[in-house]
This record gives structure tokens, sequence and C-alpha cells, in this order.
């Protein structure tokens, strides 16, 4: 089976720098993905990694190492709009496993 | 755009009652999965289809049944909907191959009364 942990709660202010990290425990590894949701929303697909190193897109980046099975997100120059909740999820073949979610609460 | 549609966005049900939850995607996508979420829990794999026909149990299958009669169409059975299966159903759906990346319907907001 698959564990996953991440941190419950991070608050930053607008502009500032925040990094979600996850730990996981699996069976079987092909990589680690992102989403993120907003209150209401659904998921939406952010990144994946499925090589060790740093994935770029915009304001957001995400991390891999294999070796330490650990992954991180981090989120730069944060915005209001960026408050939401992300979680990591770890590919198993067909499927994904989720962590239990951080919530990101940017403050003006 | 990948479109995933739900047949409901809230719906309340009594207990025992049989309810059929509907996912509909337009982009020809080989996989379907449904997942409950819950607070503090995360999304939690119910069962998943990889092809017309095909399913495979999740991580909580218990209580649920699913069906695809359809490429496009993956049902989510409560046989006999019970209080604790209250929550938040997704349907997701992604190319054959492609799992990481996973299209999200709306949801539907079920409550068992």
């Amino acid at each position: 089976g698959q564990s996953l942990e991440q941190p419950s709660e991070v608050t930053a202010v607008e502009g500032a720098i925040v990094q979600i990290n996850c730990t996981y425990q699996t069976s079987g590894f092909y990589g680690l993905s992102w989403y993120q949701q907003h209150d209401g929303g659904a998921p939406t697909f952010l990144s994946y990694n499925a090589l060790d190193g740093l994935e770029e897109t915009g304001r957001f980046s995400s991390f891999l190492s294999r070796s330490d099975s650990y992954g991180y997100l981090l989120l730069q120059e944060l915005q209001m709009k960026d408050s939401a909740s992300y979680f990591c999820a770890v590919r198993d073949d067909y499927k994904l496993s989720f962590g239990a979610g951080t919530t990101v609460t940017v403050r003006a | 755009d990948v479109k995933v549609t739900q047949s409901s966005r809230y719906l309340v049900k009594r207990t025992g009652e049989k309810v059929f939850l509907e996912c509909v995607q337009d982009m020809d996508h080989e996989n379907m999965f449904w997942y409950r979420q819950d607070p503090g829990l995360g999304l939690r794999l119910i069962y998943f289809s990889y092809d017309v026909k095909m399913k495979e149990k999740g991580d909580i299958p218990e209580g649920y049944s699913v069906s695809r009669e359809k490429k496009e169409r993956f049902s989510l059975i409560l046989e006999s909907a019970s209080t604790n299966q209250t929550s938040m159903y997704l349907c997701a759906s992604t190319e054959a191959g492609e799992s990481h990346e996973q299209y999200f319907g709306p949801g539907t907001r079920l409550t068992v009364t």
C-alpha cells in the first residue's frame, strides 16, 4: 500500500515563498504528482515528477528525490488566489494515491 | 478543454436507498476513477476502470460497485446507502498511461440521512 505525509496547514503573506513537503512510503512508484483544489472546486493538476530533480512551471516548482522518498512543491511570489489545498499523490501504474492535503492560506 | 461532468452537484438520500452517481467525460479517455473526499483524509480511491467493462477495486471499495458500459461513462452505485457514505464524490479521467494527470469533475456532495 501507499502512505503519504504532508503538513496540514501553512500560512504566509503575499509575495512570500512556501514549500510544501511530501514524504511517502510505497510498494510501487512511478512518480509524484501535485494537485491544487480551491474551496468548493475540483482538484486540478499542477505538476508531475518521474525523475529526480526540479520541475518549474511559472511561479510553481516541484522537486523529487526518489532515494529519500521525498518531494516538495514550491510556491513563489504568493498571491491571494494561491489560497487553496494542495495534494501530493504517488503514481502507482494505473492509479494515484493522495496525501491528506495541505491548506495554504495567503494573507495580505 | 477536457470536460468531466457529474450528474448531480448535491444529492440527499435516505438510508437503505440505492444511489447512482454518473460521470461522463468527453475526451475519449481510457481510464476513469471514482474517489471520495472527506476532511483530513484527502482523496481515497473507490474504484477505477482502464477500459470498457473493466473495473478494479481501489482502496475503499466496500459498499460500492461500478459500471462502465461505454467508454465515456462511469457510474458509481451505492447498493444500500448508509450514513457513513455521506461524502463528496469525485470522478476523474485520464488517457492511458497518463494516470499522473487526472481531470476531475465538479463533484457530487451526497448526504445520506
